[in-house]
Formats: structure tokens, C-alpha cells, sequence
């Protein structure tokens, strides 16, 4: 059982290059998010999907575009890379909008923009 | 906005001892969920426990339990009878009526044979 894969899971940018940020789960699970995870900031929340065809904006999503492709894939894209966005990218899951939903987390991707 | 504060960065203890580690977070909300989550080196997220706002009594699994007191807005996880193995950062996480799930800074916890 996969649970929430994310690729890839290590990535170099230069600054201006785009990029995404794939992930995918095999839980039949309504709801997905994106969370970015910096020193001493913990985990900030760029954007989720409370079910397949709806997108909304978390703490941090200036400079990230999202697609909830079907209800398996939500990607993450970086139009022009910054320094700033230099940071491990998680993606999580859970079963519906329910807020007693324990989230399921893939294991994170490494992003490097020089 | 809900927000969730973790005012201690680092904390160690001795194996076999116990710790607590404090978490704050502010809400007009009346319902809503807390978690602590586990992240050891491997960075794979672990949920430990959670705890529903109705329930007045303190959530536990196995050593690990929470002192949850909703008028101060405070949820500490205390981990007694520490192992080698709980060394890992350690998140508190807020949930409410939006469906966000909203993370503290975290506690890097340290535990020393």
C-alpha cells in the first residue's frame, strides 16, 4: 500500500526555471494539501483541495499554482523559481473534510533553487 | 485567523524520564481537533494523539498523553518512560471548522541515554 507518493523527491532549480511537484494517492481520499516545512517555521500550508475539482489558498501560495488533476493527483507548480522557495515540500491526504481526519503524509520532496 | 505556537525550539531528556512539551493556539472556534505529530530524522510526519475540543477528558496512547486545558487554550503532550526512539521533532497542529489543518514551529526533542 503507497499511501501519498510525491515526485521527485530531490530537485536543483535555477532561479526562473518552473517546475512541479507531483502527487498521488491511493486512499480514496477527498481532501489534499500542500505544505512547505522551513527552520523554525514548521509546516505552512500553500494550498488544498477539500475534494476533487475545488482549490483553495492556505498561508503561503504566492508563487505556487495548483491542479487537483482527479481525485488520486493534486500537483504543485512553480512558474519561475526564487531562492525563497527553497524549502521541503510535503503532501498530505485525508479521507474527507471532517476535521477529526488524521492527515497522511507523503515523504517529502527536497527543492534547491540557486 | 487560528494560529499555533510552540514556544520551545529544544527540549532533552534523560531515557526513562519524562517530558512535556508545551504547545498555545488561539481560536474563536468552539469546535475543533488538536494532533501531535512525530517527525523523526527520516521526515516521514507521525501522528501521536489527538484530542476532539468537547471531550474533557485527556487523550492517551500508550506513553504518551496530553494535557489538554481549552480556557487557557493550551494542549502539552507529556511522554513518560522516554526512549531512545521519541527522538524526533515534534509538531502540534490545529484543525477547525475550514478543514485546515494549521502546524506550530515545532520542538526538537533530544533524548540522551
Amino acid at each position: 500500500n503507497a499511501g501519498v507518493t510525491q515526485t521527485p523527491k530531490f530537485q536543483v532549480l535555477k532561479t526562473g526555471q518552473s517546475m512541479t511537484l507531483q502527487c498521488a494517492q491511493d486512499m480514496n481520499h477527498n481532501s489534499m494539501y500542500w505544505y512547505r516545512q522551513d527552520p523554525g517555521m514548521g509546516l505552512r500550508l500553500i494550498y488544498y483541495s477539500a475534494s476533487e475539482g475545488t482549490t483553495d489558498k492556505g498561508e503561503v501560495p504566492n508563487g505556487y499554482n495548483v491542479s487537483r488533476l482527479n481525485k488520486r493527483e493534486f500537483s504543485l507548480r512553480l512558474e519561475s523559481a526564487a531562492p525563497s522557495q527553497t524549502s521541503v515540500y510535503f503532501c498530505a491526504s485525508r479521507p474527507s473534510w471532517s476535521i477529526s481526519g488524521e492527515l497522511f503524509f507523503g515523504e517529502g520532496s527536497r527543492l534547491t533553487v540557486l | 485567523a487560528q494560529t499555533v505556537t510552540q514556544s520551545q525550539p529544544e527540549m532533552s531528556v534523560q531515557e526513562a524520564e519524562t517530558v512535556t512539551l508545551s504547545c498555545t493556539y488561539d481560536t474563536s472556534e468552539s469546535d475543533y481537533y488538536l494532533f501531535w505529530y512525530k517527525q523523526p530524522p527520516s521526515r516521514q510526519m507521525i501522528l501521536v494523539i489527538r484530542q476532539e475540543a468537547y471531550k474533557q477528558q485527556n487523550a492517551t496512547e500508550n506513553r504518551f498523553s496530553v494535557n489538554f486545558q481549552k480556557a487557557a487554550k493550551s494542549f502539552s503532550l507529556k511522554i513518560s518512560d522516554s526512549q531512545l526512539g521519541d527522538a524526533a521533532m515534534y509538531f502540534c497542529a490545529y484543525t477547525g471548522n475550514t478543514g485546515k489543518l494549521i502546524f506550530g514551529q515545532g520542538t526538537t526533542l533530544q533524548v540522551k541515554p
